[in-house]
């Protein structure tokens, strides 16, 4: 596997509170991605970032936010956590661009909001 | 936006038979179309990729297609084996605009033994 990890793996918390998670990768890859995969609806993508502090809203952004303050960690906040954030979160790492366009995904983490 | 349909949503299949799963896009500007299988609890992971200037790639028992007017592309799977049971997603991609992927809802692919 790529070297792309994530924390935590697990989490349980209550609606209103707020969450981060964190994408942490070695492989010095400008392209970080936040999708969230759910039963029958696939992976879809929350934000993206194409460098250091450059993001952008993906398909499915209304209630998270992402920070990129070093190229090895993309973060992702829900600031106020409801329960229809209930999922499973990838990140995902790419060099797309160059010899390698795949996406190399990270453990996930699964996330219950009670 | 980039639409992705895959069909079918589940495919049972016999050890040994053939498997195809079928995707359409919608986006033009979508140039690298991947294919991740994903077992039980476990990451997606590439299988095989097509660039849109192929129109066929194949690699061991696994093959994609691209009809790039027609905007599908498929993947076949031969002589299947039980440890072909998983997740299979198509996705979209447009390389050049930061390699933002759009992804199909799935296939469960289950080979009986």
């Amino acid at each position: 596997d790529a070297g792309i990890t994530q924390s935590p793996r697990h989490k349980v918390t209550e609606t209103g509170t707020p969450v981060t998670l964190r994408c942490h990768q070695t492989e010095n890859h400008r392209y970080m991605y936040w999708y969230r995969q759910d039963p029958g609806h696939g992976l879809r993508l929350i934000h993206y970032s194409y460098g250091v502090k450059d993001t952008d809203k993906g398909e499915v952004s209304d209630g998270y936010s992402v920070s990129r303050s070093k190229t090895e960690d993309f973060l992702l906040t829900l600031e106020s956590a409801t329960s229809s954030q209930t999922s499973v979160y990838f990140c995902a790492i790419s060099g797309v661009g160059g010899a390698n366009n795949e996406q190399f995904f990270g453990p996930g983490t699964r996330l219950t909001v009670l | 936006g980039e639409n992705v349909e895959q069909h079918p949503s589940t495919l049972s299949v016999q050890e040994g038979d053939s498997a195809v799963i079928k995707c359409t896009y919608s986006d033009s500007a979508s140039n690298y179309f991947p294919w991740y299988k994903q077992e039980l609890g476990k990451r997606p992971q590439l299988i095989i990729d097509i660039r849109s200037n192929v129109g066929e790639k194949k690699d061991q028992r696994i093959a994609v297609t691209l009809n790039k007017t027609a905007k599908h592309f498929s993947l076949h799977i031969t002589e299947t084996q039980p440890e072909d049971s998983a997740v299979y997603f198509c996705a979209a991609t447009n390389r050049t605009n930061a390699g933002k992927s759009t992804f199909g809802d799935g296939t469960t692919l289950t080979v009986k033994p």
